[in-house]
Parts: structure tokens; sequence; C-alpha cells
């Protein structure tokens, strides 16, 4: 079974508005973390936000947050007043377990961005 | 935020020939790091878990004797492909985690490997 699921493979928004890229997770750990990356065409992984399990309030960075609904198993990724530069591929990942993070982050099949003026 | 190093960024070889990629972290530790293998318009896959003064762990389906890890020291990994097919050709990233921490984890630049 995927444990991170991305269903939407591309997605299209006019700059400066809003757009939710969907997330959904499966594991039976009650212990994880929740993150998404932004790839540009350059290939580098530039880490927007993270989530934790246990986290009462949902993240927040700048212009991105996580809409987390821990019953729903979702961690959408939300991003405010678009610009042309978040145009890219997006990814959500997953660490389960708690403890010092040796374990490694599985990825989901990501969504590309396209930011239109 | 921490920083990841990877070297070199793009790397064109002839079959037959090995290739080391290095990881490495420039202001923390890092016990742990991971290298992962992106093909074109897909996900990032884990190839294994390098850990610090012990084997790395290979996830399925990866050749070990392939796909050389070490993991000299707190600050660097390598990846070594050895004896280098065009199918090999592919982008490799590694992330590493600061030891001191639990939640980021920092990705290299990434390489992109082409084997002729």
């Amino acid at each position: 079974a995927q444990k991170i699921t991305q269903t939407q493979p591309g997605m299209f928004v006019q700059e400066k508005e809003a757009v939710t890229l969907d997330c959904t997770y499966d594991t039976s750990d009650p212990s994880y973390g929740l993150f998404w990356y932004k790839q540009p065409s350059s290939g580098e992984m530039i880490f927007l936000i993270y989530q934790g399990s246990y986290d009462q309030q949902n993240a927040t960075e700048g212009r991105y947050s996580l809409n987390f609904q821990k019953a729903r198993k979702s961690a959408n990724l939300v991003i405010s007043a678009s610009q042309l530069g978040d145009s890219a591929m997006y990814f959500c990942a997953m660490r389960e377990g708690r403890g010092t993070g040796r374990r490694a982050l599985t990825f989901g099949s990501g969504t590309r961005l396209q930011v239109q003026p | 935020g921490a920083v990841v190093s990877q070297h070199p960024s793009r790397v064109i070889c002839k079959s037959g020939t090995s290739v080391k990629i290095e990881c490495r972290s420039l202001d923390f530790q890092a016990t742990t790091m991971f290298w992962y293998r992106q093909f074109p318009k897909k996900s990032l896959m884990l190839m294994a878990t390098s850990n610090e003064g012990s084997k790395a762990t290979y996830e399925q389906g990866v050749e070990k004797d392939k796909f050389l890890i070490n993991h000299a020291s707190l600050t660097l990994s390598t990846l070594t492909v050895t004896s280098a097919h065009p199918e090999d050709s592919s982008f490799y990233i590694c992330s590493a985690r600061d030891d001191r921490g639990w939640a980021e984890a920092f990705f290299g630049q990434g390489t992109r490997l082409t084997v002729v």
C-alpha cells in the first residue's frame, strides 16, 4: 500500500491566488512527521514545512501552511499568494517513528505546480 | 539553516568506469545519511541508509556491490557507482539530518549522472 499519496499530478494556479496541494498518508505508527519539499527544475530539494503527529496546531511558514487533518490522515499544503517562482514539483513525505530520526523519508509521487501570470 | 553539499552536480562517464559522489554536512554532524535515486518525472526512491562507522543498509533490489557506500566520518558519506552502465544514468541525491534535532531532513543539490 502507498504510504504517501498525492493524487494531483499537475496543478495550475493564477499568480497571487492560493492553491492547495493534496497529500494523504497511511501509517499505523502513532509517532510520525510529515514534510513538504519543493523541487525546482534544478533538482534541489527545498524544505518547506514540517508537521509532527503530536502537534496540536497546523504548521505555518510564511506563505506556506499545512492543513493537518489527523483523523482523515491528510496533510495538504496551502500556498497563499502564489508567485511565478512557486512553479515547481512539490513532494509530500513522511517519516515514521519517534527518536533520533534515523529513518528515511517516504515520498509521494509529487505534484507539478504551474503558476500562470 | 543546515547545509548539505553534494558533489559533483553533474558527471558524464563511460560505461565500465566508476563514479564517486560525495555528500557533506557542512555545519552539523550527521550519524545517518540517506541516498535516494530519482528517475525523470518520478519520485525519490530510497537506495540506502548510510551509517557512520558501520555498514550501510540497502533497500530491497539495490545492488550493494554496484552502489558502494562509505560513511567515514560524521560529516561525509560517499556513494560510488561501480562499473557504471547506461541504465545507471539517473539523478542521485543525498540527505542528512542534524544529530541534535528530529525534524528536518536537508538535502544535497543532487548529482545528475549520465553514463555513455
